[in-house]
């Protein structure tokens, strides 16, 4: 079946700017999780999405960022007034909930600041 | 926090070389412990894993072993082939929390034919 998949695939702008990251998960899977993949920070986690629970909003980094998933399905990660240290691969996950399902991930947005 | 520290790269080796990436972690709890790797091009992608001590997860010709003592999850692998090369991640999730991962800085292999 379909993989997690994500758009855009690349995404330049200008610093200040709104951007929105588009994240389609598995079909079923109930977590979907965003990553971050930066040349300086390495891969870090910045939001979790579970079923009906609140999210961990823990790794966002500033208050700028904000994400939501509708319907338990599709999620977006909007990046407002963009930086250039926002720079980096977002990358999307997603799995089945409970014991130690393999997260399956997106192939990435890279995201470009000018 | 949960970390995990992990290699620092790059490493070159010939082709049927020994391979040891050594990677520990920092958690409360028992985590399950990952490596995950990346081919040029493509996307993240669970290599193998263990979930309690003394667990061996092995895949595609690579071993690590979730040693609780020493707080390790060292990658092996006996002979490398060229199509190894790739970007390899250590990871933990906490199992009684959320399952997010927490990943190494990350080692790049690159095997010489």
């Amino acid at each position: 079946g379909a993989g997690v998949s994500q758009s855009p695939s690349n995404k330049v702008t200008e610093k200040g700017k709104d951007v929105e990251l588009r994240c389609d998960p598995i079909s079923g899977h109930t977590a979907l999780y965003w990553y971050r993949q930066s040349l300086g920070q390495g891969l870090e986690f910045l939001i979790y999405f579970q079923g009906n629970s609140a999210p961990d909003k823990s790794g966002l980094p500033s208050d700028r960022f904000s994400a939501e998933r509708t319907g338990g399905s599709v999620s977006t990660l909007t990046i407002q007034r963009t930086q250039q240290e926002d720079s980096a691969v977002y990358l999307c996950a997603s799995s089945l909930v409970g014991g130690d399902n393999e997260q399956f991930f997106g192939p990435g947005t890279r995201l470009t600041v000018l | 926090g949960d970390s995990v520290t992990q290699m620092e790269g790059p490493v070159t080796l010939s082709e049927e070389a020994f391979l040891t990436i050594n990677c520990t972690y920092t958690a409360t709890g028992y985590p399950s412990l990952f490596w995950y790797v990346q081919y040029p091009g493509e996307g993240l992608q669970l290599l193998l894993k263990a979930t309690k001590a003394d667990d061996k997860g092995s895949n595609k010709g690579f071993e690590a072993t979730y040693r609780k003592e020493t707080t390790s999850f060292h990658l092996e692998k006996g002979s490398v082939q060229v199509s190894d090369s790739a970007v390899y991640f250590c990871a933990l999730s906490d199992r009684f929390g959320n399952e997010k991962l927490t990943f190494g800085t990350g080692t790049r292999l690159t095997i010489i034919p």
